[in-house]
């Protein structure tokens, strides 16, 4: 199985909100409650932003909230800012191989 | 405030061994809570995770690296260590290390080093 599957990339305007969506298997995001996302910015590490779907590390804005449908996990950004221009990650629990995958990542642009 | 630091070489010749190792401070590595994982960044790529490694010695791995990655800790210099074997220009990557919550399911990576740039090369 491969990766999880993200857009390659998003881009938005100052203010706005964007919408970035991950889907996987039955082995890891169809049947687990447990997706993280990653905001990672050139050159530093990358930084935790939700977890569990939905919940945000202390620290993290409240502009960065998590959700997830049947078969699919998104991370949504609201009030768009130029420190959120970054690559984001989501990353899952896969019960197959007891491992940790990512997916391919999404560059936001912020217009 | 946990924080990890890696160390090791920055370049490495093809088919020898790249071995890096975490320094973990502001924290003990046996925290019953805390896998210590890998996880690298090839150049125009994202992020792969390598493997995580409990405090007594139980490791996962990626399947595709699974045959060439071993883990080690120790416990009483409060690190833990990688080393790849038998690399080729592919491994070129920014290498980073991480805390991984010991749960279950709930794998989420919430301390991150600053990552190590290994190149392989001749």
């Amino acid at each position: 199985q491969s990766a999880l599957t993200q857009p390659a990339s998003v881009s938005g305007s100052p203010g706005q909100s964007i919408t970035i969506s991950c889907s996987g298997f039955s082995s890891d995001i169809d049947n687990y409650n447990y997706v993280s996302w990653y905001q990672h910015h050139p050159g530093k590490a990358p930084k935790l932003v939700i977890y569990a779907v939905t919940i945000r590390p202390s620290g993290v804005s409240d502009r960065f909230s998590g959700s997830k449908s049947v078969n699919a996990a998104s991370l949504t950004i609201s009030g768009l800012q130029a420190e959120d221009e970054a690559v984001y990650y989501c990353s899952s629990y896969r019960s197959r191989s007891s491992t940790v995958v990512f997916g391919g990542g999404t560059k936001l642009t912020v217009l | 405030q946990l924080q990890l630091q890696e160390s090791g070489p920055e370049l490495v010749k093809p088919s020898e061994t790249l071995s890096l190792t975490c320094t973990v401070s502001g924290g003990s590595i046996r925290s019953l809570i805390s896998n210590w994982g890998w996880i690298r960044q090839t150049p125009g790529k994202g992020l792969e995770w390598i493997g995580s490694i409990y405090y007594n010695g139980d490791a996962d791995y990626a399947p595709p690296l699974k045959s060439r990655v071993t883990l080690f800790v120790d416990t009483s210099k409060n690190q833990f260590s990688l080393n790849l074997s038998s690399v080729t220009t592919a491994d070129t990557a920014v290498y980073f290390c991480a805390r991984q919550r010991a749960d279950a399911f709930e794998k989420r990576l919430d301390y991150w080093g600053q990552g190590t740039l290994v190149t392989v090369s001749s």
